[in-house]
Parts: structure tokens; C-alpha cells; sequence
């Protein structure tokens, strides 16, 4: 077990809605990363919060929009769900911004009806 | 072009086999890279960082090479609990982003 840990596990919604996706880091990690992963696909890289701010963003419209909090833990929030926003959706701590070894939580599955 | 591609196997093997994978990139200014395995509905889970001199890992070996703009894996001696899907990731320092291969199934037969 990596110490991070996600919520919730699976999440049903419909098109138009919001949703907010939680994430709290391993111990000691200052930096959090979000990822979709569509089946089939890998992970595509959303954005990484450093110390409460974006620090580095995907391909992702604007509707994608995170927080990350003092204790480090972090939100996804996606508004105006698409069908094609269903995926899995994985946080990742590090120790630190920028390179370094990620540690993945078991991520929440969306399914946007 | 994607940045990362890998050819999506599936690669079936059997027990105590050699296989190898390839990764290439598009951006030559990537500078870190790494291999990540996947479990299936699990979370990847670092691999092994790859290394400009080629790094070993127990049965595992990575290899970078920057002038063709490819990474590779090479697994000798498969195990069963080899199987999984293995994602190739590229890091680009100047934007902090991190570009994920759509990944390589491997299936380790007895």
C-alpha cells in the first residue's frame, strides 16, 4: 500500500453535473498530481499542485480545476460532465514538485451517463 | 503524434523467457523517463527509473537511448507475476508534465 488514498472508489453521474474527486497524500509528500485514465489508455497527466498551487497542467479544458489544501491533500473538481470524461481517475503524491517518484492511490471510477 | 507510443502487445510468453519493450518519445528535450507496471484495475506502481547508462534491476533492465528517441525494458526469466500491462513515462522539465504510454501487455504462460 502506497499511503495514498482516494474518494470516493466509484461515482456514477450524469452529463451537465459536477463532481469533486478527493485525494489525500502519503505522509510527508508536499505534491499532488492527478491523472485520467480512460480503459484501454494510460494515464494522461490533468495537472500538479506544489504548496497549494498548480504547478504544471495537461491538455485539459478549464472545467478541470483542482485545490490542493495545507495538509496537503487535494481536490479534482469537473464541471459540466461529457460522456467522455468517464474514466478512472488517479492521484499521485511525491516528496516534491517536478521529477520524482510518484506514488499512485487506487483511484475513484467515474461514469458519466 | 503522441508523445510517447508503445506497441500494445499483447506480448504472450512462456515461464523463463526473455521479452523486451520499446517506448519511443517525440520530444527530444524529455529529460527523466521512467517504467511503471500496471496490475489490472490497479494503480501503476514505479518499476524502475531509467538511467542515460542503462540501469539493472534484478531480472530487469532499461535501457535510454536519446540520440533515436527510445526507451526500452528487457524481462529475462518471466514469471507469471510478470503479467501486467508496463506504461513507458516520459517527464518534460521545462512544462512539469509527465506523458504516460498507453502501455504494453505482457502475458506470462506456464
Amino acid at each position: 500500500e502506497t499511503g495514498v488514498t482516494q474518494s470516493p472508489t466509484h461515482l456514477i453521474k450524469t452529463r451537465g453535473q459536477q463532481v469533486t474527486l478527493r485525494c489525500s497524500s502519503q505522509s510527508g509528500h508536499n505534491t499532488v498530481s492527478w491523472y485520467q485514465q480512460a480503459l484501454g489508455q494510460g494515464p494522461q497527466f490533468i495537472f500538479q499542485y506544489y504548496r497549494e498551487e498548480e504547478n504544471g497542467r495537461g491538455n485539459f479544458p478549464p472545467r478541470f480545476s483542482g485545490l490542493q489544501f495545507p495538509n496537503y491533500s487535494s481536490e479534482l473538481n469537473v464541471n459540466a460532465l461529457e460522456l467522455d470524461d468517464s474514466a478512472l481517475y488517479l492521484c499521485a503524491s511525491s516528496a516534491r514538485q517536478g521529477v520524482e517518484t510518484q506514488y499512485f492511490g487506487p483511484g475513484t471510477r467515474l461514469l458519466v451517463l | 503524434r503522441k508523445e510517447v507510443e508503445q506497441d500494445p502487445g499483447p506480448f504472450n510468453v512462456p515461464e523463463g523467457a526473455t521479452v523486451a519493450f520499446n517506448c519511443t518519445y517525440s520530444n527530444s528535450a524529455s529529460q527523466s523517463f521512467f517504467w511503471y507496471r500496471q496490475d489490472c484495475r490497479k494503480e501503476p506502481k514505479l518499476l524502475m527509473s531509467v538511467y542515460s547508462s542503462g540501469n539493472e534491476d534484478g531480472r530487469f533492465t532499461a535501457q535510454l537511448n536519446r540520440a533515436s528517441q527510445y526507451i526500452s525494458l528487457l524481462i529475462r526469466d518471466s514469471k507469471l507475476s510478470d503479467s501486467a500491462t508496463y506504461l513507458c513515462v516520459v517527464y518534460e522539465g521545462n512544462f512539469n508534465k509527465f506523458y504516460f504510454g498507453s502501455g504494453t501487455k505482457l502475458n506470462v504462460k506456464p
